[in-house]
């Protein structure tokens, strides 16, 4: 099993360009997230989805959009990047339990640079 | 709102002793409370989770302890080595939630 996978690994990108981050995961897992890192703030999370066609936000979904069309994908779009999103991006699934989410893996990240 | 904290924010330690990282929240209705590590340049790597019904879970050297009713949780690790030396968070599902929230995480130096 490849766990959690997130292409691309590195992008720079132009204040007000678009790109779709694209997670994937070979678990079956209900739960998928999406995080950035940065420095200080620890790890926030932008959006989540509970199950295959479905989304929800999280602490910081503005200028992010994201789509859950497949169970094992979850996509993160930016419209029109800004400096601000300058961060680490990390994906996440998860299962449920009788008891609460699982554990939750991550794959490796994606570090993006808005000039 | 829940907030996790986690103290101290960094440690060095000489190889072999045993330590203790804390964690604490503000809101006691959680399902479960997670404890992982991050090495540089890295994805978070899952190490215990703790089911509110648990007080505790055992990985090798790793403990990790919980007291939902004051909490707070610590993770403890013994004899440390060089190779421990990363950013441990922990983070915490309340109920109803479907997420988790995350503490900042304590950076770990164990040194030879």
């Amino acid at each position: 099993n490849a766990g959690v996978t997130q292409t691309p690994k590195f992008r720079v990108l132009k204040t007000g360009q678009s790109m779709t981050l694209l997670c994937a995961q070979d678990m079956n897992h209900e739960y998928m997230y999406w995080y950035r890192q940065d420095p200080g703030m620890g790890l926030r999370l932008i959006h989540y989805s509970v199950g295959e066609g479905t989304t929800a936000k999280g602490e910081v979904p503005d200028g992010y959009n994201v789509s859950r069309l497949k169970k094992q994908n979850f996509l993160l779009g930016l419209e029109s990047a800004a400096p601000s999103q300058t961060s680490v991006y990390f994906c996440a699934s998860s299962y449920s339990t009788r008891e609460g989410l699982g554990e939750q893996f991550f794959g490796p990240g994606t570090r993006l640079t808005v000039l | 709102k829940q907030e996790v904290t986690q103290i101290p924010a960094a440690l060095s330690v000489p190889e072999g002793e045993n330590l203790v990282l804390n964690c604490s929240f503000t809101d006691s209705a959680i399902y479960n409370l997670q404890w992982f590590r991050q090495d540089p340049g890295k994805g978070l790597t899952s190490l215990l989770l703790i089911q509110s019904s648990q007080r505790e879970q055992t990985s090798g050297r790793l403990n990790a302890s919980l007291d939902k009713s004051s909490g707070r949780s610590t993770l403890y690790i013994a004899a440390s080595q060089p190779g421990d030396s990363a950013t441990y968070l922990c983070a915490v599902e309340s109920y109803n939630t479907d997420k988790l929230i995350f503490g900042t995480g304590t950076r770990l130096q164990v040194f030879p």
